[in-house]
Order: structure tokens, then C-alpha cells, then sequence
């Protein structure tokens, strides 16, 4: 079984909706929790940090963490196209250890 | 700055053949990272150098050397190239070891082995 689980999609939404993305995860070892947007044919790149369980806004996004459950989530309201990219967890220990990546596409 | 820079972009080898795939940051940071991506599977650790003149092993370490020449450059080698060994191959640093710091990505090497 794999530390971090993400459903690899794809998901397809048209421009304004709430897109939203999942991971869940075995280790309970983990202390941070990220998401790295990644668009087609580049590196990632870090878009949101979480430490504790709970939510944390950043304008459009929203990470929350619920480590009873060892789930996390990532909430993108009001989606425009230029939010299509793969998105992918991460969680670390002494490394970080990514989910599979999920692509997004969002439709004008 | 460029941030972090990784020459070839693409690459085609034969089975056997040997490459050495070159990453180069100008951040000053003390870790160095190299993991590839393949579909489904995400991103995997290959080698990492926690400071200068340290490397460790990640998750996928067979059939791949590494070298932290300097504080700037992490390569990583391909003795004996296998068709398994088809893959996007991602550098990375951060300012130090360690989870909980960000990691800075290469734009890939897209590496394909026939």
C-alpha cells in the first residue's frame, strides 16, 4: 500500500466552479501537509503549507487537514482555466512523499 | 536568478547506454533532490544530498549514482540504461533537509530508453 493516496482523475469542471481535490494517507508520522500545482511539461511547484489539522485560506484556496481521519483536501472556488494543471499532495518526515497527481481541466 | 536548471530536456538512449542527466541551482540552498515521475505513480525520491559532500538514498535508488560536485550542482548518472528507466526526471533543492521545507523543481528531463 502506498503512503499517500490521490486519485489521479482526470477532472474536467467548467470555468466557475468549486473544484475539489483529495489525498488520504498512512503514515501518522506526518507533520505537513502541501499541495504543488504542476503545469503540463514543467517542475512543481509549491502552492499551499499546512501544519495542524483544520483549514487554511490562501485567496481562491483552500487547504484543510483532518489527521484523526488522515485525510486532506484542497478546495479551488471560483476555478478559471488557468487553474488546469496536475495537483499533487505531499507529506513529509525526514522526505516528502507525493500522491499521484491530479489533473485538473477547467473549461471556459 | 534561473532558479534551478537541468540540462538535457529530452534524451534518447539505447539499453545499456550511460548519461549523466546535470541539475544546477543558484539559491544557495544546502539540500539537492532528484526524483522521477512516471504515470500513476507520482513522484518518486532516487538520491538526495542533504548538504554538500552528503548523499543518501531515497525510494528508488537501483541503477542510478549520484554526485554532489559542489554546493550549486547534483547529477545524477545512468550507468547502464534499462528500458524501466524511461521516466520525466526531476531536480530539486531547498534550503535545508527535510519535509517541511519547500523544494524548488527543474523544469524535467524527459528521458526515453529503447
Amino acid at each position: 500500500q502506498k503512503e499517500v493516496e490521490q486519485d489521479p482523475g482526470p477532472l474536467s469542471v467548467p470555468e466557475g466552479a468549486i473544484v475539489s481535490l483529495n489525498c488520504t494517507y498512512s503514515n501518522s508520522a506526518f507533520q505537513y501537509f502541501m499541495w504543488y500545482r504542476q503545469y503540463s511539461r514543467k517542475g512543481p511547484e509549491l502552492l499551499m503549507y499546512t501544519y495542524s489539522s483544520g483549514n487554511k485560506e490562501d485567496g481562491r484556496f483552500t487547504a484543510q487537514v483532518d489527521k484523526s481521519s488522515k485525510y486532506i483536501s484542497l478546495f479551488i472556488r471560483d476555478s478559471q482555466p488557468s487553474d488546469s494543471a496536475t495537483y499533487l499532495c505531499a507529506m513529509n518526515d525526514y522526505k516528502l512523499s507525493f500522491g499521484a497527481g491530479t489533473t485538473v481541466t477547467v473549461r471556459a | 536568478n534561473a532558479g534551478v536548471t537541468q540540462t538535457p530536456k529530452f534524451q534518447v538512449l539505447k539499453t545499456g547506454q550511460s548519461m549523466t542527466l546535470q541539475c544546477a541551482q543558484d539559491m544557495n540552498h544546502n539540500s539537492m533532490y532528484w526524483y522521477r515521475q512516471d504515470p500513476g505513480m507520482g513522484l518518486r525520491l532516487i538520491y538526495y544530498s542533504a548538504s554538500e559532500g552528503t548523499t543518501d538514498k531515497g525510494e528508488v535508488p537501483n541503477g542510478y549514482n549520484v554526485s554532489r560536485l559542489n554546493k550549486r550542482e547534483f547529477s545524477l548518472r545512468l550507468e547502464s540504461a534499462a528500458p524501466s528507466q524511461t521516466s520525466v526526471y526531476f531536480c530539486a533543492s531547498s534550503e535545508r533537509a527535510g519535509g517541511s521545507y519547500e523544494q524548488y523543481f527543474g523544469p524535467g528531463t524527459r528521458l526515453t530508453v529503447t
